[in-house]
């Protein structure tokens, strides 16, 4: 149990472009997901928080019209990153949590690369 | 601003040893505390988790809590060459939902 799915697992992109990366829970309903962003040799860091039904939440610093949170359902919180520069390229995980003690699960991430 | 300090290592234990592996926190709330396994390129894989002082044994792994030194760590018996990873240690913030990571630590295991 407990799994969570992203997509796409990399991708490419064009300097000023969008891209649109997946995250579902493919096993339990998820109210609450998490966006991680991950640089080489570097922890994970929270970028914000997206709950069913109504607007994420955005931790200090990061540009919520830049990086577009849409969770339109238990099992499907999507993550855009609008107008991509070459320091959006980083690796952006998911989390889902479950259980009584907030479990996180993780996605398999997604790797970005803006040339 | 909370926080969670963790050696970066790498830590270096010959196959078959104990490896130790540490973790503080600043946030005195904290209830709840979590070890993930990462290896390169990949994302983390949850090991276990832990609420009460004092130690939580799964399989291979032990998980000690000491809430009031605001101290967590993980031993990893009979240590593989497989166990070779950075490992995480996460803190449930208190009154939300989300956790802070620490930097890692790298734990080596040679054959």
């Amino acid at each position: 149990g407990a799994v969570v799915s992203q997509h796409p697992s990399w991708v490419i992109c064009k300097s000023g472009t969008s891209v649109k990366i997946e995250c579902r829970s493919l096993d339990f309903q998820a109210t609450t997901m998490f966006w991680y962003r991950q640089f080489p040799k570097q922890s994970l860091m929270l970028m914000a928080t997206s709950n069913e039904g109504s607007k994420a939440t955005y931790e200090q610093g990061v540009e919520k019209d830049k990086f577009l949170i849409n969770h339109a359902s238990l099992t499907l919180s999507t993550l855009t990153v609008t107008s991509a520069h070459p320091e959006d390229s980083s690796f952006y995980i998911c989390s889902a949590a479950q259980g009584a003690n907030n479990e996180q699960f993780f996605g398999p991430g997604t790797r970005l690369t803006v040339l | 601003q909370k926080e969670v300090e963790q050696n970066s290592g790498p830590l270096s234990v010959p196959e078959g040893a104990i490896a130790s592996l540490n973790c503080t926190y600043s946030d005195r709330g904290s209830q709840s505390f979590f070890w993930y396994r990462q290896y390169s390129g990949k994302s983390p894989e949850l090991i276990m988790f832990i609420y009460s002082n004092g130690d939580k044994e799964d399989g291979r792994f032990t998980a000690q809590l000491n809430k009031a030194s605001q101290y967590v760590s993980l031993l990893i018996r009979d240590s593989q060459p497989s166990d070779s990873a950075t490992y995480l240690c996460a803190v449930l913030n208190s009154g939300y939902s989300t956790l802070t990571f620490g930097k890692g630590t790298m734990l080596l295991v040679s054959p």
